[in-house]
């Protein structure tokens, strides 16, 4: 399967906490990118990190890439309650393609 | 430009009734992809055009589904004879193609609900 498969499937912390979210996967990647999704919306990209860079930062976001691992990690610091969402991967094969999105992470940020 | 729209919002229909789905990308993109998404669940690929050529379909979708872009602007999604189990989001994305200089991310409209009683 092209799939990613992420890591937790829910995860819950309180403000300030820092989330950490896994995407592990099977095919060889161009890219894999980061989206958010609030209940019942439309997703938002967040990031992307191609396949020979290690790590980016954007804002209070960090996403790592492990090719020989075949795995991804977000990293969301300083959690806000405005952060609750559904976190998705979404990889991109090495021939430009279409994008194919992970399970997902549901993310509950308590006041 | 406002960005991905999508029409309508909201759909209830019966089993065995036709719906048809409406995207507007964003003007600058000519590539505009439908995913489905049911709760819980990560967005499903379903089919992706550029310009008006549709490139790829995915093999979960039935002779029941049809998706055009007559003139590489705005797309529709047509169902045919609707069963309950395509009861789902239908979200449409567009972007640039992505290359070696692009990256391709997509851009969401906020999707079309279907609901089949």
């Amino acid at each position: 399967s092209q799939q990613g498969e992420e890591d937790p499937q829910a995860l819950s912390i309180q403000e300030g906490e820092n989330a950490t979210m896994n995407c592990s996967y099977k095919t060889s990647i161009n890219n894999l990118q980061w989206y958010r999704q609030n209940s019942g919306r439309g997703l938002v990209h967040l990031i992307l990190i191609r396949s020979n860079e290690r790590e980016k930062h954007s804002g209070r976001l960090r996403v790592t890439l492990d090719t020989s691992k075949k795995s991804s990690s977000l990293l969301i610091t300083a959690s806000r309650a405005a952060d609750t969402a559904s976190y998705f991967c979404a990889l991109r094969n090495t021939g430009f393609q279409k994008l194919v999105f992970g399970t997902g992470t549901r993310l509950l940020v308590s006041p | 430009d406002t960005g991905v729209s999508q029409d309508p919002r909201h759909k209830i229909t019966k089993r065995g009734q036709n719906v048809t789905f409406r995207c507007d990308p964003i003007s600058e993109h000519n590539r505009l992809y439908w995913y489905r998404q049911t709760l819980g669940q990560g967005p499903e690929f379903l089919t992706y055009f550029q310009n008006e050529a549709q490139l790829e379909k995915s093999r979960l979708l039935s002779d029941r589904f049809s998706a055009e872009r007559p003139k590489g602007s705005f797309s529709t999604l047509e169902i045919q004879r609707t069963e309950q189990g395509d009861s789902a989001m239908y979200l449409c994305a567009s972007s640039f193609p992505p290359s070696t200089a692009n990256t391709g991310e997509l851009f969401f409209g906020e999707g079309s609900r279907l609901t089949v009683l």
